[in-house]
Parts: structure tokens; C-alpha cells; sequence
């Protein structure tokens, strides 16, 4: 079945770099376009990123844009969020999600980004 | 940018009795681009609904949605002890991509 698995979540500091990770595994990757989402704790859910399936295209929120990469490797089936310039609003659960039906997402467990001194 | 707004923020009810949640948006997004979603604590969201009214498969026929250009509205038929979670509506916008999400409305046990 499908399956979306994140990693890399970890206490950092503010202004530092994290990179996060998400591995696709149940359908063709590489047909997909994958987006990044995010939860603060207790607060609703807010997207954050998306790539295209060959991953030329993209676009970012403009809460991360130009703090955060997203980027792909196809052959290993995975998605990736680069995080510099961490901010204490940052702190979130990070989801990596998959398009389902249309309109809707397929999303992993989420992974958790703490920014604090 | 559209924004969708989500009510009630909490709504109390019983087992057993219907729950009708309402997500309005701030311009019109048609019926396509629509979804609803179910979260527990700890718990990634849960698609329950594309398409504005489409059930994805494995979700119970107790959960229906209707709604067209800016007012959307989510129903649960008959409420199980399972469904007491936070609902979220979802608008994707395909130019350029990107996903919109309302506030939540909580549903909790009265």
C-alpha cells in the first residue's frame, strides 16, 4: 500500500540548518508531484511547498521562500526539504504528502522540527 | 488568495446524533478542488473527501459533503465514538500549486 515515511526532525537552534527527508514507497514516485505541509503545535495544518514529479518546477509559501528548498532523487524515491535559517516559528510537525484523488493529499506520519536556544 | 473559514470552531455533540460542519470560502473555488480531512491527536490528517462530495474508498457512508463556489458543508449522518477528532476543509489551487486550509472545527464528545 502506499506509504510515506519522513525523517531528519531534531531540536536545532535558531538560525540553524536542517534537512528533512521523506520516502515514497508503494506507487510509482517518480509519476507524482509531492508537496511539503506543516503543523505547529496545537495550530491548524499550512503547506509549505510542492515539486513536480521530474521536480523543475516548484513553489514555496512565502513564510519559507527563500529559507527552504525542496528538491527529489527519483531513483531512491525520495523528497527532501532543506531548512536554513531556522526561526522559533518553525517549530512544527513536517508532513511530506502525495496527491490523492484530485483535489485531495495522501500524507506520511510527520516528523518533528523543534527551533529553540 | 482565498481564504476558507471553518464553523463552528467547536462543536459539542452526543453519539449518535448528526454533525453538520461548514467550511466558506473567501471567493468562489467550484466543486473540483474541495477536500475535507479528519485528524486525531497525534495523528496525520485523514482524506475523507475530494472532489467536494466523493468518498475515497474505506471511508464510512456516514460522511457526506456537498457544497458549490464559496459555501461547503460536511456531514456526519450518525456519530461513532471514533469520530470525535478535528475536521479540516482543504482548497488546492493548481495555478501556481499550492493548498489552502481552513482553521479546523473540533469536534468534541457534550
Amino acid at each position: 500500500q502506499v506509504q510515506l515515511v519522513e525523517s531528519g526532525g531534531a531540536l536545532v537552534k535558531p538560525g540553524g540548518s536542517l534537512r528533512l527527508s521523506c520516502v515514497g514507497s508503494g506507487f510509482t514516485f517518480s509519476e507524482f508531484y509531492m508537496t511539503w505541509l506543516r503543523q505547529a503545535p496545537g495550530k491548524g495544518l499550512e503547506w509549505i511547498s510542492y515539486i513536480t514529479s521530474s521536480g523543475p518546477a516548484k513553489n514555496y509559501a512565502d513564510s519559507v521562500r527563500g529559507r527552504f528548498t525542496i528538491s527529489r532523487d527519483n531513483a531512491k524515491n525520495s523528497l527532501f526539504l532543506q531548512m536554513d535559517n531556522l526561526r522559533v516559528d518553525d517549530t512544527a510537525v513536517y508532513y511530506c504528502a502525495r496527491p490523492a484523488y484530485v483535489s485531495g493529499l495522501f500524507w506520511g506520519q510527520g516528523t518533528l522540527v523543534t527551533v529553540s536556544s | 488568495e482565498i481564504v476558507l473559514t471553518q464553523s463552528p470552531g467547536t462543536l459539542s455533540l452526543s453519539p449518535g446524533e448528526r454533525a453538520t460542519l461548514s467550511c466558506r470560502a473567501s471567493q468562489s473555488v467550484g466543486n473540483t478542488y474541495l477536500a475535507w480531512y479528519q485528524q486525531k491527536p497525534g495523528q496525520a490528517p485523514r482524506l475523507l473527501i475530494y472532489g467536494a462530495s466523493d468518498r475515497p474508498q474505506g471511508i464510512p457512508d456516514r460522511f457526506s459533503a456537498s457544497g458549490s463556489e464559496t459555501d461547503f458543508t460536511l456531514t456526519i449522518s450518525s456519530l461513532e465514538p471514533e469520530d470525535f477528532a478535528v475536521y479540516y476543509c482543504q482548497h488546492y489551487d493548481s495555478s501556481p500549486p499550492r493548498y489552502t486550509f481552513g482553521q479546523g472545527t473540533k469536534l468534541e464528545i457534550k
